[in-house]
């Protein structure tokens, strides 16, 4: 199947500095890729759909401006968390649509990035 | 709307034993569904998918889900329990639209424990 690889795995940062997390289809290209939140025990809640080539559709209550998405390829899509604090710490998730071929429409995932927040 | 409902947070089993794990959907369009496995920190497998044609559908590890479209159900099966399937399990939901909209949507998680 398709491959989505992030970056980093494990990042630990102080309050108040940015990180940026990187979600990469390695041998695909995905027009569509999605950035997902997943607290302790729980089930993954979708944070924004990332768009080549244009803005990212965030979900409600998800702040842009705090979140930032940048789809700039076909095979980059990139969540910098802004000013970041303890309660962002998380444990964040990418994925990407296949759109064509056998497999379109599944969704490959990334192996997700844990952000602690100093 | 569609929606994912997986009933059971945690299911536990013996070594050996049955793995049943529910899910059930709705959904106005024929859905596409699949599940998925989390082991700790890591990100999301792909354990088998549904899209069309055969309703029984065969994965990894032994894994195998059945699309029953009476029941809007889609439970996960293995005959026989693994200590290694131990592991978080998520279903979901995906409805492609026209002009190519994209609805995903997961269910809340089924925790699996395998006991010795």
């Amino acid at each position: 199947g398709a491959v989505v690889s992030q970056h980093p795995s494990w990042v630990i940062c102080k309050s108040g500095t940015s990180v940026k997390i990187e979600c990469r289809s390695l041998d695909f290209q995905a027009t569509t890729m999605f950035w997902y939140r997943q607290f302790p025990k729980q089930s993954l809640m979708l944070m924004a759909t990332s768009n080549e080539g244009s803005k990212a559709t965030y979900e409600q209550g998800v702040e842009k401006d705090k979140f930032l998405i940048n789809h700039a390829s076909l095979t980059l899509s990139t969540l910098t968390v802004t000013s970041a604090h303890p309660e962002d710490s998380s444990f964040y998730i990418c994925s990407a649509r296949v759109p064509s071929g056998p497999n379109t429409g599944e969704l490959f995932f990334g192996e997700g990035s844990r952000l602690t927040v100093l | 709307a569609q929606s994912v409902t997986q009933l059971g947070s945690h299911v536990s089993v013996s070594e050996g034993a049955l793995v049943l794990l529910r899910c059930n959907y709705s959904s106005s369009v024929p859905p596409y569904l699949f599940w998925y496995v989390q082991y700790p920190n890591q990100g999301l497998q792909l354990l088998l998918k549904y899209t069309t044609g055969a309703t029984l559908v065969k994965g990894i590890n032994g894994f195998e889900a059945e699309f029953k479209k009476s029941e809007t159900s889609f439970h996960l099966t293995k005959p026989s329990a693994h200590m290694s399937d131990a592991a978080e399990y998520f279903c979901a939901v995906i409805i492609l639209g026209g002009a190519g909209s994209y609805q995903l949507t997961f269910g809340k998680g089924t925790k699996l424990s395998v006991i010795p």
